[in-house]
């Protein structure tokens, strides 16, 4: 079993709907979680923590369910500059050695105008 | 910008040679992370360094090495390439804060090796 699965996609939405992608991941022992957004060809840049009390940045609401191990990503109003590549991150760190982060494949999005 | 740097930024190299990349971390912080990510996958944890040594390492051969310098600056380096290192290099910067956890990372450019 993948330690994170993601639905690759590519999902296809029209501009200013909203879309949502979930991931889930098999490290009980995971303690912290992210998403992260990549361009084509470029870095991966953080687009959010996320928690289990659930966090909101502008469009971007994200979920933690610790009990079932499962994390989404919300996108309300989605823009064309959303297009791009969204990584389901988690970091099993637990002080006895670096684990690294722990990398879905990543779900690509299309926002079609 | 995240102020993480990485060079070169593209490279090509023949199989069996050697290859050094380098990663300048941001400031203030003391950990680097190096990943590598073939076309089409996530990204996939090498090794992490922090205090000029290896704090934890991925499912990667030992052909893989690396340096972390006084600066916080870091190495990675693959002896007797194979086809399958063609990838992006990323090393990613962060904080180790108490307990030995690691504060959020955040990558530099890349850089973009190709083995012929």
């Amino acid at each position: 079993r993948k330690e994170v699965e993601q639905d690759p996609g590519p999902f296809n939405v029209p501009e200013g709907a909203t879309v949502a992608f979930n991931c889930t991941y098999s490290n009980s022992a995971s303690q912290s979680f992210f998403w992260y957004r990549q361009d084509c060809r470029k870095e991966p840049k953080l687009l959010m923590s996320v928690y289990s009390s659930g966090n909101e940045d502008g469009r971007f609401t994200a979920q933690l369910n610790r009990a079932s191990q499962y994390i989404s990503l919300l996108i309300r109003d989605s823009k064309l500059s959303d297009s791009a590549t969204y990584l389901c991150v988690v970091n099993a760190d637990s002080g006895g050695g670096a684990d690294g982060l722990t990398f879905g494949k990543g779900t690509h999005l299309i926002i079609q105008p | 910008e995240t102020g993480v740097t990485q060079s070169p930024t593209h490279l090509i190299k023949t199989r069996g040679q050697q290859v050094t990349l380098r990663c300048s971390s941001q400031s203030g912080h003391n950990t680097v992370s190096w990943y590598q990510q073939a076309l089409g996958q996530g990204p996939q944890f090498i090794f992490q360094y922090y205090r000029e040594e290896e704090n934890g390492r991925g499912n990667f051969p030992p052909r893989f090495s690396g340096l972390q310098f006084p600066n916080y600056s870091s190495e990675l380096n693959v002896n007797a390439l194979e086809l399958d290192d063609s990838a992006l290099y990323l090393c990613a910067s962060s904080l180790m804060v108490a307990g030995g956890l690691t504060d959020t990372q955040y990558f530099g450019p890349g850089t973009r090796l190709t083995v012929l």
